[in-house]
């Protein structure tokens, strides 16, 4: 049973530049939620999307956007790229009846230069 | 929003040897989680305890809600034990599905 799948591991970008991160749920899972890691941090809540809507977000700008398609998987659209975008982006998924039983993938690991 | 202070930030321990870590949260909550967090990022779930006392072989997990504090035991520890240790929770209500994390404490198991 595939975990959570997220792609890619590592990308570079410079500043000003637009990036999209990909996400696969957990087989079963409905719900996915993106975070942001700074180094040394604790994560901290993008946004979650269901049934194809946003319906949580955290305190991030509108350069941050989403996607989710019928498949579950969803995209982080990140526009205009600052060099404190560097982060590990965390996807996690669950299911949409529980706030428990997340399961995160390894990350993406972007790099604004 | 919610505040996660854990405890110690930092811990090094000698492979066998027994630690606690502390979460104290400012509100209540209805959602309380404890996460490793491997050398390689991967987030693993460890314990969903909003309240009582949970055993896991080598881990377990206290949470006095009325206090608002958790903590994490780590018996016989190993050097696989490396890793940060996160306290995640949420209040609930309009909170739901945004879950906090406390800032970590990064342990290290020396063999």
């Amino acid at each position: 049973d595939a975990g959570v799948t997220q792609s890619p591991t590592h990308l570079i970008k410079t500043r000003g530049q637009q990036v999209t991160l990909r996400c696969s749920p957990k087989s079963g899972h409905d719900t996915v939620s993106w975070y942001q890691q700074a180094l040394g941090q604790g994560p901290q809540f993008i946004f979650q999307y269901y049934e194809e809507e946003e319906r949580q977000r955290g305190n991030f700008p509108d350069r941050f956007s989403g996607h989710q398609f019928p498949n579950y998987s969803s995209e982080l659209n990140v526009n205009a790229l600052l060099l404190g975008d560097s982060a590990l982006y965390l996807c996690a998924s669950s299911s949409g009846q529980g706030d428990y039983g997340y399961t995160f993938g390894s990350g993406t690991r972007l790099t604004v230069v | 929003g919610i505040q996660v202070e854990q405890s110690p930030p930092d811990l090094i321990l000698q492979e066998g040897a027994n630690s606690t870590l502390r979460c104290n949260f400012s509100d209540s909550v209805n959602n309380l989680q404890w996460f490793h967090q491997n050398p390689w990022g991967q987030l693993i779930n460890l314990f969903y305890i909003p309240s009582g006392t949970k055993q896991n072989g080598r881990l377990s997990a206290t949470t006095v809600a009325t206090e608002r504090y958790s903590l994490l035991y780590i018996s016989s520890s190993q050097t696989t034990d490396s890793g940060v240790y996160f306290c995640v929770t949420n209040a609930g209500g309009t909170s739901y599905g945004k879950l906090t994390f406390g800032q970590g404490t990064i342990l290290t198991v020396h063999p």
